[in-house]
């Protein structure tokens, strides 16, 4: 079946010590997106690449950064995690143009 | 800068019942609705969208739009267990899934 896919699930580092985590997908889609939810909180959107064009939200913090190397995999980098960026971390797709997002099954990020 | 509204809850609801979901949303020019359904650790999962005013049936599910108002709701009828959930309301002015905007979220609990 076509998908996304986040690995890993469950993500624990040490404050300060970086981390990726990644993404793909087999939808062939254009555009993919990185969402950071933290607990009771909306989704909001990090960043997203429209093909190999990368945009940036005004408010993500230069902390976070993404690599996107090819059609089907996306890397969400966090250079110096701090305890504030304990949340789960959502991967989506979609068409250019849609507005239907397919989302991964996340990965939930633990900073001690 | 734009604003979805939701009671966070939860909301209790006898199985079987007719659950009531509401969301406002500050963006006159905002086009698109949809409802996400959101299980605890797990990503959210497009349920329902609108995109006209009045009222849009799928199933178990009814969307209602009300643009005038600011308004938009979900009701689920006949009410399972299996729905409880957290709701997420999202909203769009246009364009692509970037220009999403989701609310905090509805936690529903559907008792047996």
């Amino acid at each position: 079946d076509a998908m996304v896919i986040q690995n890993p699930r469950y993500q624990v580092t040490q404050f300060g010590k970086p981390v990726t985590l990644s993404c793909s997908q087999t939808l062939n889609h254009n555009v993919m997106y990185w969402y950071q939810q933290k607990s009771s909180q909306a989704p909001k959107l990090l960043f997203h690449y429209y093909d190999k064009d990368f945009n940036n939200e005004a408010d993500t913090p230069d902390n976070f950064q993404s690599r996107r190397p090819n059609t089907s995999f996306c890397f969400l980098d966090i250079r110096s995690p701090g305890l504030g960026d304990a949340a789960m971390y959502l991967c989506a797709t979609s068409r250019a143009g849609s507005e239907k997002l397919f989302f991964g099954s996340g990965t939930q990020l633990s900073v001690l | 800068q734009k604003e979805v509204e939701q009671n966070s809850g939860p909301l209790s609801v006898p199985e079987g019942a007719i659950a009531s979901l509401n969301c406002t949303y500050s963006d006159r020019g905002s086009q698109s609705f949809f409802w996400y359904r959101q299980y605890s650790g797990k990503s959210p999962e497009l349920i329902m969208s609108i995109y006209s005013n009045g009222d849009k049936e799928d199933g178990r599910f009814t969307a209602q739009l009300n643009k005038a108002s600011q308004y938009v709701s979900l009701l689920i009828r006949d009410s399972q267990p299996s729905d409880s959930a957290t709701y997420l309301c999202a909203v769009n002015a246009g364009g692509g899934a970037d220009g999403l905007t989701f609310g905090k979220g509805t936690h529903l609990i559907i008792q047996p």
